[in-house]
């Protein structure tokens, strides 16, 4: 089985700019969570989607939003990019079956954002 | 509110001897708890779990981690390190359908 994809795997982007990146879970997997990653803050949670429902939502300004599609594919923006938000964005995927908290989280190799 | 804390920034071990990744976690009702390992330039690769039954879980690559409710611990272990171990490690607590919370992260270096 395909592991979790994300694209692009690097990206540089300017201040003010907006980005959009794209995750595809692991085949049969329902919920997609996204994470940033950075050295002074380690790994802070975005959101968590499942069958297309944003279902959690973390501490983070609007200028960061979700969404998932049909088929389970997620993508991210970030609108208004600031120089802090360079980081690895990592996503997750699990089956949530019966929406099960307990399901494993596979994790993508993440996509490095770096905002110049 | 539930999160976990990982003491130590830095854990260094000699090849071949045993290793212990310390996990400490806070959420009221039972926990489901993960460890997690990333190496350079990678996602976080899945070690293993606990969510109920047995203290004592064995996951990937050798390594095991014993459950503690008394003393709301989650210490990831192995009897014999390898220098590939080398890499940074998380651990990370769930409650219900609450969002997955990481610690800081340890920094295991094996030396040869």
């Amino acid at each position: 089985k395909a592991g979790v994809t994300q694209t692009p795997r690097y990206l540089i982007k300017t201040r003010g700019q907006q980005v959009t990146l794209s995750c595809s879970p692991i085949s049969g997997h329902r919920s997609v969570s996204w994470y940033q990653q950075t050295p002074g803050q380690g790994l802070q949670f975005l959101f968590e989607y499942f069958s297309e429902t944003q279902r959690n939502k973390g501490n983070f300004p609007g200028r960061f939003s979700g969404r998932q599609f049909s088929n389970s594919r997620s993508e991210m923006n970030v609108s208004t990019l600031e120089l802090g938000d360079s980081a690895l964005y990592l996503c997750a995927s699990s089956l949530r079956l019966a929406g099960r908290s307990t399901d494993t989280q596979y994790f993508g190799p993440g996509t490095r954002l770096t905002v110049l | 509110a539930q999160s976990v804390a990982q003491p130590e920034d830095q854990v260094n071990v000699a090849e071949g001897n045993p290793l212990t990744v310390k996990c400490t976690y806070s959420v009221s009702g039972n926990p489901y708890l993960f460890w997690y390992v990333q190496y350079p330039n990678r996602g976080l690769q899945f070690l293993l779990k606990y969510i109920t039954g047995d203290n004592l879980v064995k996951g990937s690559y050798g390594f095991e981690a014993e459950f503690n409710k008394s003393q709301t611990s989650f210490h990831l272990k192995k009897p014999s390190a390898l220098v590939s171990d080398s890499a940074l490690y998380f651990c990370a607590v769930r409650r219900n359908n609450n969002d997955m919370r990481f610690g800081a992260g340890t920094r295991l270096t094996v030396k040869p």
